[in-house]
């Protein structure tokens, strides 16, 4: 069966150090993975989303990047963070059917809580 | 860009009584969600819906999806503690191929004695 980890679950860090999140997916081959971030109180907006290794699509212009380095692992970074990164971050991975309406449902991660003071 | 509404963001209500949350969706979709969510947790699936009329029940919920008024709504029957969450409904952009869900701000259900 599949399974998604992502790491760490908790976070507190300083406004302007790095970041680094990773989230790895086993038991499946190429899926699609997707980084979404959860402000306090509000819904779930996609950040990254990418298809395969080295391709990665930005849906929000931010301080933040994403990177697939192997087939099952994405990466969020940042160099510099901000006090507005602060949010729930969830990894996310699915086998999407092009063109065809299915029961193709998006699996997440146990999420990553972020605090940047 | 596809927009999804929920209403209430938050509920309270008593063991035993009925309820229905509704989410409304700005454009044409072929795919609607719904996730639960407990506090400081992930999202947990609990039904997709595909089509027109779709109507899917799992214990004291229950979905369904209207496409022709852009409305699903999840009903809960009989609510029990163990109800007590934020419930997420999440669209697809019409011929996505990505898997780009849209969501709503959430459901705040809280169920009490």
């Amino acid at each position: 069966s599949q399974t998604i980890h992502q790491w760490p679950a908790t976070l507190v860090q300083p406004v302007g150090s790095p970041l680094s999140l990773e989230c790895t997916v086993e038991g499946t081959s190429n899926p699609n993975l997707y980084w979404y971030r959860q402000a306090a109180g509000r819904g779930l907006q996609l950040l990254f989303y990418s298809v395969g290794i080295g391709q990665i699509s930005s849906e929000v212009p931010q301080n933040l990047s994403a990177s697939r380095p192997q087939d099952r692992q994405f990466i969020l970074s940042s160099k510099k963070l901000l006090l507005s990164d602060s949010g729930f971050y969830l990894c996310a991975w699915s086998l999407w059917t092009v063109g065809i309406a299915t029961n193709e449902k998006l699996f997440f991660g146990s999420g990553t809580q972020l605090s940047v003071l | 860009e596809l927009k999804v509404e929920q209403n209430p963001l938050f509920l309270s209500m008593q063991e035993g009584k009925n309820y229905t949350i509704y989410c409304n969706y700005s454009t044409t979709s072929d795919r609607l969600y719904w996730y639960r969510q407990d506090p400081g947790k992930s999202l947990e699936s609990l039904f997709v819906l595909l089509s027109n009329g779709a109507v899917k029940q799992e214990g004291r919920l229950m979905a369904s999806l209207d496409t022709k008024a852009r409305l699903s709504t999840l009903h809960i029957t009989a609510a029990v503690h163990d109800l007590s969450a934020t419930y997420f409904c999440a669209v697809t952009s019409r011929g996505s191929t990505l898997g780009r869900l849209y969501f709503g701000r959430g459901t705040q259900l809280t169920v009490w004695p």
